[in-house]
């Protein structure tokens, strides 16, 4: 099983702020890697998938980065709704496996 | 607009049985795969297993082998997942989630976008 690991578990930033959250792989899982934010009481939503391509709607302020084992969330310019908890996932190999997650909290 | 909606919460005593449903709307349920995926009390999020929705195959994550029953009903674009033998520690929000993956042998493209609204199931004596 592919163990999805990230940094920091909780990331204090000021609104307007940059925001750079880590995943790292146990091992290489080429670009098959996703990143899903989740808000209190609501179900998670795709950010991103293929390490990089932003999903349907989904702002200019998200970006990701990275291939192999570590991979990289930008927001670029924190917004109040963007507060919330983030998890990658690999989708590279059986059993799929998500990350513990990285809240991102107002600083 | 594509959407998933899941039926409702669910308390159930330990040993017993939950069915839960996902009834897709807004494109063609054959093209696409089912996932689900729990979150325990403040955890975090666990893949349960993938379905397709074309012909049925699944694959199911290891520890709920024997215990988990993913299947679809094409007539009504829904998908259902039954968990046995119910233990406390499987008490958590339940989602389904549209996966654009197509083959049970590797995977491809699983990511999980839309989500259902989850299905709160509690395991209580």
């Amino acid at each position: 099983e592919i163990v999805m690991t990230q940094s920091p578990a909780t990331l204090s930033v000021s609104p307007g702020e940059r925001a750079t959250l880590s995943c790292r792989a146990s091992q290489s899982v080429s670009s098959n890697l996703a990143w899903y934010q989740q808000k209190p009481g609501q179900a998670p939503r795709l950010l991103i998938y293929g390490a990089s391509t932003r999903a349907t709607g989904i702002p200019a302020r998200f970006s990701g980065s990275g291939s192999g084992t570590e991979f990289t969330l930008t927001i670029s310019s924190l917004q109040s709704e963007d507060f919330a908890v983030y998890y990658c996932q690999q989708y590279n190999n059986w059993p799929l496996t998500f990350g513990p997650g990285t809240k991102v909290d107002i600083k | 607009q594509v959407q998933l909606v899941q039926s409702g919460a669910e308390v159930k005593k330990p040993g017993a049985s939950v069915k839960v449903s996902c009834k897709a709307s807004g494109y063609t349920f054959t093209s696409y795969g089912i996932s689900w995926v729990r979150q325990a009390p403040g955890q975090g999020l666990e893949w349960m297993g993938w379905i397709s929705a074309y012909n049925g195959n699944t694959n199911y994550a290891q520890k709920l082998q024997g215990r988990v029953t993913m299947t679809t009903d094409t007539s009504t674009s829904t998908a259902y997942m039954e968990l046995r033998s119910l233990r406390s520690d499987d008490t958590a929000v339940y989602y389904c989630a549209r996966d654009p993956g197509s083959s049970h042998r590797s995977p491809l493209n699983n990511w999980f976008d839309p989500w259902g609204q989850g299905t709160l199931v509690t395991v209580s004596s």
